[in-house]
């Protein structure tokens, strides 16, 4: 079984610094990688996604993720945060064949303080 | 277009009781899945339904079901509610169920079980 490990529940940064979070998953074969974003009083939607190619993807508002085979790691990263970055970050993971049976992880807290 | 409709937004339940959460996907997208949100768990994936067919399950009791109809709109029931099935129910759609499709999420349902 696929499972996606997020291991800072709550980031507390100022504008303008570097943001990296970490995302780590458990499955042997290929995999669909995803980053979706929750800001407050909105729906969660897809930061950026994986599945094939460049291993350096880029997403909206400036975000960007890299994926390590090696390393079974898909982690977001920006260069300089914005208050507006302020949201919950999930990673998760999709498996050939399961469909849409996407395995979130708990989740990272965003603050980002002016 | 649309996004994804989900009904009620808010429920208020007694342990013992049945509810059913409505779902309509974005127009055009066969695939609906719906996911348990609570705090510290992130989101837990409970089933997938395409063109009425349910595809995927996730770990959960058989007290919680759902169904797809021929339009594409979905229902989730829970039945003999317990206090821990207090969560916020999101539902997602995509086009095909592709495991790199995207998911759009609604609102989400918040249910509390007193």
């Amino acid at each position: 079984a696929q499972s996606v490990s997020q291991h800072n529940h709550h980031v507390i940064l100022s504008e303008a610094a570097s943001l990296e979070l970490g995302c780590n998953y458990s499955y042997g074969g290929t995999v669909n990688l995803f980053w979706y974003v929750q800001y407050p009083g909105q729906h969660l939607q897809l930061l950026l996604k994986y599945f094939s190619g460049d291993p350096l993807v880029k997403g909206i508002k400036g975000f960007e993720a890299e994926f390590i085979k090696s390393k079974f790691s898909f982690n977001l990263r920006k260069p300089s945060v914005q208050w507006s970055d302020t949201a919950e970050y999930f990673c998760a993971v999709n498996a050939p064949g399961g469909y849409q049976k996407v395995t979130f992880g708990t989740g990272t807290k965003l603050q980002v303080i002016p | 277009k649309a996004g994804v409709t989900q009904t009620p937004r808010y429920l208020i339940k007694t342990r013992g009781q049945q509810v059913t959460l409505s779902c309509s996907p974005i127009s055009g997208h066969r695939s609906v899945s719906w996911y348990q949100q609570t705090p510290g768990q992130g989101l837990q994936f409970l089933f997938e339904y395409f063109s009425e067919t349910q595809r995927n399950k996730g770990n959960f009791p058989g007290r919680f079901s759902g169904r797809q109809f021929s339009n594409s709109r979905s229902e989730m029931n829970v039945s003999t509610l317990e206090l821990g099935d207090s969560a916020l129910y999101l539902c997602a759609s995509s086009l095909a169920g592709q495991v790199n499709e995207k998911l759009f999420f609604g609102s989400g349902t918040q249910l509390s079980v007193l």
